[in-house]
């Protein structure tokens, strides 16, 4: 059972374009992570929010955890085709070991 | 700093045969390693927790006799499938952690594509 849901799903936008991508559940998170995928490689960690309402920027990126801790977002200012890629958001839980929950994952394509 | 290798990074083999993928820390050691299963287009679904010297913990719906996961050492992780069918093809990718330095974040390794004939 998939504990966080991303949305969109696939989104396809020009070159320069802001976008937002949420990720939503109805469990309390400890902290909450994003990630970055590129095809045929591991994740690799942008960020860890562990405060409720906790804003973390990343040069274009921004990082809001709700708070209630149960969801996340991430906006990007002026995307740039090296943005592309599969973005998941990763939810820890107090009590469980910290093994982390992804998310169904939002795959971003951005287009000169 | 914090580096985890996978071996293979591909590989292909025919229904039936047994396949072990190994996931080391580099530059750290690992008191815990984390097994993930990724299909097509979908997101990472966790298949085990293996702490060094001691017995994995499966996720439910993962069989731990089809998956063999062995963490003998703080460096070194091995995931067997074994008698891999076609189903068992996917992206498996492991994270490696130091839980001895307080709240540390999961490194991943690179996956290791399997697919099988």
């Amino acid at each position: 059972t998939q504990l966080l849901e991303q949305s969109p799903q696939f989104l396809s936008i020009q070159e320069g374009e802001n976008l937002t991508v949420y990720c939503n559940s109805s469990s309390v998170f400890s902290s909450l992570q994003w990630y970055r995928q590129e095809p045929g490689e591991g994740p690799v960690l942008l960020v860890t929010v562990v405060t409720g309402g906790e804003v973390k920027k990343l040069k274009r990126l921004t990082f809001q955890f709700g708070d209630a801790r149960k969801d996340s977002s991430l906006h990007i200012t002026a995307a740039q085709p090296g943005d592309t890629g599969l973005y998941l958001c990763a939810g820890a839980q107090t009590g469980t070991a910290s093994k982390l929950t992804f998310g169904t994952g939002t795959r971003l394509q951005v287009m000169l | 700093g914090a580096v985890v290798s996978q071996h293979p990074s591909w590989v292909i083999c025919k229904s039936g045969t047994s396949v072990k993928i190994e996931c080391r820390s580099l530059d750290f050691q690992a008191t815990t390693m984390f097994w993930y299963r990724q299909f097509p287009k979908q997101s990472l679904m966790l298949m085990a927790t293996s702490n060094e010297g001691s017995k994995a913990t499966y996720e439910q719906g993962v069989e731990k006799d089809k998956f063999l996961i062995n963490h003998a050492s703080l460096t070194l992780s091995t995931l067997t499938v074994t008698s891999a069918h076609p189903e068992d093809s996917s992206f498996y990718i492991c994270s490696a952690r130091d839980d001895r330095l307080g709240d540390q974040p999961q490194h991943f390794g690179d996956g290791t594509r399997l697919s099988i004939l």
